[in-house]
């Protein structure tokens, strides 16, 4: 069964607005990733953040993970009609192995 | 670098036959994944290896499904006999072994099943 839980499902906002998408999971883990997959695509690696940390920063992306609440926040700032596509959220444990979210679809609108 | 190189891009093939899907992970890279995409059940775990040994094959769904790692440079993912409900998007993917970081995902295979 998936770990993480993305929320929500699916998001439509305008160009130049702000996206955030959250992700739940229920286990330990070492570190936590998003990928975006554009439509008919492999998954891309976005951003990592490890278990000792809180919040990180790439670019337009914004991440955060609140391991008491087992749960992590991305968020992309003005966002482009480019960053459509879907976005997963992954769990590390023990081992190499990541287990996905269900992906949030965002859509952007120009 | 090429990255994560599979083949076929698209299958389309009757149900009874075997498919095989391959895939050249990333030079250097010690781990391959296997993944299966599905608009019921999302982005699964098939197997993956290690050094080119399997370590994790739970994800497997039955015995038609088998995977291979000959060589450090390849793996197949085999299917037979083929089944409607196993047409789907089939990614593979490589890491560094021991690395929890990022995976590098192929552009997946679409096999569709009739």
């Amino acid at each position: 069964s998936q770990q993480g839980e993305e929320d929500p499902q699916a998001l439509s906002i305008q160009e130049g607005e702000n996206a955030t998408m959250n992700c739940s999971y229920k286990t330990s883990i070492n570190n936590l990733q998003w990928y975006r997959q554009n439509s008919g695509r492999g998954l891309v690696h976005l951003i990592l953040i490890r278990s000792n940390e809180r919040e990180k920063h790439s670019g337009r992306l914004r991440v955060t993970l609140d391991t008491s609440k087992k749960s992590s926040s991305l968020l992309i700032t003005a966002s482009r009609a480019a960053d459509t596509a879907s976005y997963f959220c992954a769990t590390s444990g023990y081992g190499n192995k990541l287990v996905f979210g269900a992906g949030t679809i965002l859509r952007v609108k120009s | 670098d090429a990255g994560v190189i599979q083949s076929p891009r698209h299958e389309v093939t009757e149900m009874g036959q075997e498919v095989t899907l391959r895939c050249k992970p990333i030079s250097g890279h010690n781990s391959l994944f296997w993944y299966r995409q599905t608009m019921m059940r999302g982005l699964e775990l098939l197997i993956y290896f290690n050094n080119n040994v399997p370590i994790d094959d739970s994800g497997m769904p039955e015995d038609r499904f088998s995977a291979k790692m000959p060589n450090a440079s390849f793996s197949t993912l085999k299917i037979q006999p083929s089944e409607p409900r196993d047409s789907a998007v089939y990614f593979c993917a490589s890491i560094a072994s021991g690395s929890r970081d990022t995976q590098y995902f192929g552009p997946g295979t679409r096999l569709t099943v009739l």
